[in-house]
C-alpha cells in the first residue's frame, strides 16, 4: 500500500459527460502528480500541483482540468468525454525535495 | 522535455534466465527510478538511484545509475514467473517543477 488513495476505483459512463476522479495523497505528501495511461501506451504526464498550485503541465487537453485543494487532496476533472478518453489515470505524490513519487491504485475509466 | 528511451520493449525469458533492461537518455537527471506494473494497477517502486554510478541490489534484482546520470539498468539473475510484469523507468528532471519523466517500459514474460 503506498498511502496514495483514489476513488472511483472504476467508472463507466456515456461520450460527452463530464466525470471527477479524486486523489489523496501520501501524509506529508505536498506534491500531486496525475498520469494517463492508454492501453499499449506508457504513462503519459497530466499535470502537476504543488500545495494548491499548479507546478507543471504535461499533455493534458483542453478538455480536461485539475485542481488540488487546501487538504491537498486534488480532482481530475475530464469533461466532454470521447471513446479516446478510456484509459487507466494515475494519482502520484511526493515530497517537495523526494526523489520519488509514489502511484495510487489508479481509476479505470471506460466511454461508451 | 526529458526522455527516456527503454530497451528491449518486450522481453519473453525461460525462468532461471538472466537479463538486463536498459533505460537511456540524452539528458541527465536528479534522480533514477525503477517501478513495477502488473495489469490494471498502479506503479509499485522498486528502487531509487541519486548518484551517478550507483549501484543497488535487492536479492535477484540490481539496479545501476550511470556515471553521467543519463542513464540506468536493471538486471535480474534467476527469472521467476513472479517477475513478469511492466518495468518502468523514470528519471527527476533537473528543470523547475521537479517533474518526473517516465520511459517507454519493457514488458517482461519470465516463462514457467
Amino acid at each position: 500500500d503506498s498511502g496514495v488513495t483514489q476513488t472511483p476505483k472504476h467508472l463507466i459512463t456515456a461520450t460527452g459527460q463530464r466525470v471527477t476522479l479524486r486523489c489523496s495523497p501520501r501524509s506529508g505528501d505536498l506534491s500531486v502528480y496525475w498520469y494517463q495511461q492508454s492501453l499499449d501506451q506508457g504513462l503519459q504526464f497530466l499535470i502537476q500541483y504543488y500545495n494548491g498550485e499548479e507546478r507543471a503541465k504535461g499533455n493534458i487537453l483542453e478538455r480536461f482540468s485539475a485542481q488540488q485543494f487546501p487538504d491537498l487532496h486534488s480532482e481530475l476533472n475530464l469533461s466532454s468525454l470521447e471513446l479516446g478518453d478510456s484509459a487507466l489515470y494515475f494519482c502520484a505524490s511526493s515530497d517537495e525535495w523526494a526523489d520519488t513519487q509514489y502511484f495510487g491504485p489508479g481509476t479505470r475509466l471506460t466511454v461508451l | 522535455t526529458q526522455l527516456l528511451e527503454q530497451s528491449p520493449q518486450f522481453l519473453s525469458i525461460q525462468e532461471g534466465e538472466n537479463l538486463t533492461v536498459y533505460c537511456n537518455s540524452s539528458s541527465v537527471f536528479s534522480s533514477l527510478q525503477w517501478y513495477r506494473q502488473e495489469p490494471g494497477e498502479g506503479p509499485v517502486l522498486l528502487v531509487t538511484v541519486v548518484t551517478g554510478g550507483e549501484v543497488k541490489k535487492l536479492k535477484r534484482l540490481t539496479f545501476q545509475f550511470g556515471d553521467a546520470r543519463k542513464d540506468s539498468s536493471l538486471h535480474i539473475t534467476a527469472a521467476q514467473p513472479g517477475d513478469t510484469g511492466l518495468y518502468l523507468c523514470a528519471g527527476k528532471g533537473t528543470d523547475t517543477g521537479n517533474q518526473f519523466y517516465f520511459g517507454t517500459g519493457t514488458s517482461l514474460t519470465v516463462i514457467p
